[in-house]
């Protein structure tokens, strides 16, 4: 049963504005939330996190919006870039669940010129 | 510094064959996890290892198992290969302080293993 839902297979925006990408999950006992970023033929790259007892944290062009009562998470990038084109990953842990990450399907994301 | 070496890069393998992936984590990192993704699937959660002791265990058939050494490089084993776990296998590591995760960090993650079962 798919505990953490990127329902947007995929994403286009221009370059220099804002992408938004989203991501909602059901179980109530997740603490830490990750977002990553994947290249074809590599491994996730780590961007940024968020603890459960937080609604928001920023790094850089990188902010992740918490919100526990509609459990659902978001992360902007802003301004995007066209190396930011990759497939972005929203993960969930805790609970019953100890450290392993709970992954959503992904979202596509092409940032035009 | 050194990332997250997994070796092979690339797999192939015969239906009832059983393969040994490797996982050699960031210096300092005791905590090592393995993860699969396949296009169907997306990315699964297979085990988590820290100080030689499997913490956590994903839903995936006995077939699959791991270990960590002393010198918290890892490996796993896939025995009686089937077409289904064609797949690339990720393998992750984390610190610790104590045992519990810095997830400020989050995972860092290897390139992974390609397996290609035929």
């Amino acid at each position: 049963d798919q505990q953490v839902k990127q329902n947007s297979p995929s994403l286009s925006v221009q370059e220099g504005r804002i992408s938004i990408l989203n991501c909602d999950y059901t179980n109530s006992m997740f603490d830490y939330f990750l977002w990553y970023k994947k290249y074809p033929a590599e491994g996730p790259t780590f961007l940024i996190s968020i603890s459960s007892i937080k609604d928001k944290n920023e790094d850089g062009r990188f902010t992740v919006f918490l919100n526990k009562s509609a459990k659902h998470l978001s992360l902007h990038i802003v301004p995007s870039q066209p190396g930011d084109s990759a497939v972005y990953f929203c993960a969930a842990s805790g609970g019953s669940s100890g450290y392993a990450l709970n992954f959503g399907k992904g979202t596509s994301l092409l940032v035009t010129p | 510094k050194a990332g997250v070496t997994q070796t092979p890069r690339y797999l192939i393998k015969t239906r009832g064959q059983q393969v040994t992936l490797s996982c050699s984590p960031i210096s300092g990192h005791r905590s090592v996890s393995w993860y699969q993704q396949t296009p169907g699937q997306g990315l699964q959660f297979l085990f988590e290892y820290f100080s030689e002791t499997q913490r956590n265990k994903g839903n995936f058939p006995g077939r699959f198992s791991g270990r960590q050494f002393s010198n918290s490089r890892s490996e796993m084993n896939v025995s009686t290969l089937e077409l289904g776990d064609s797949a690339l296998y990720l393998c992750a590591s984390s610190l610790d302080a104590g045992g519990v995760l810095n997830f400020n960090y989050g995972y860092t993650f290897g390139s992974g293993t390609r397996l290609t079962v035929v």
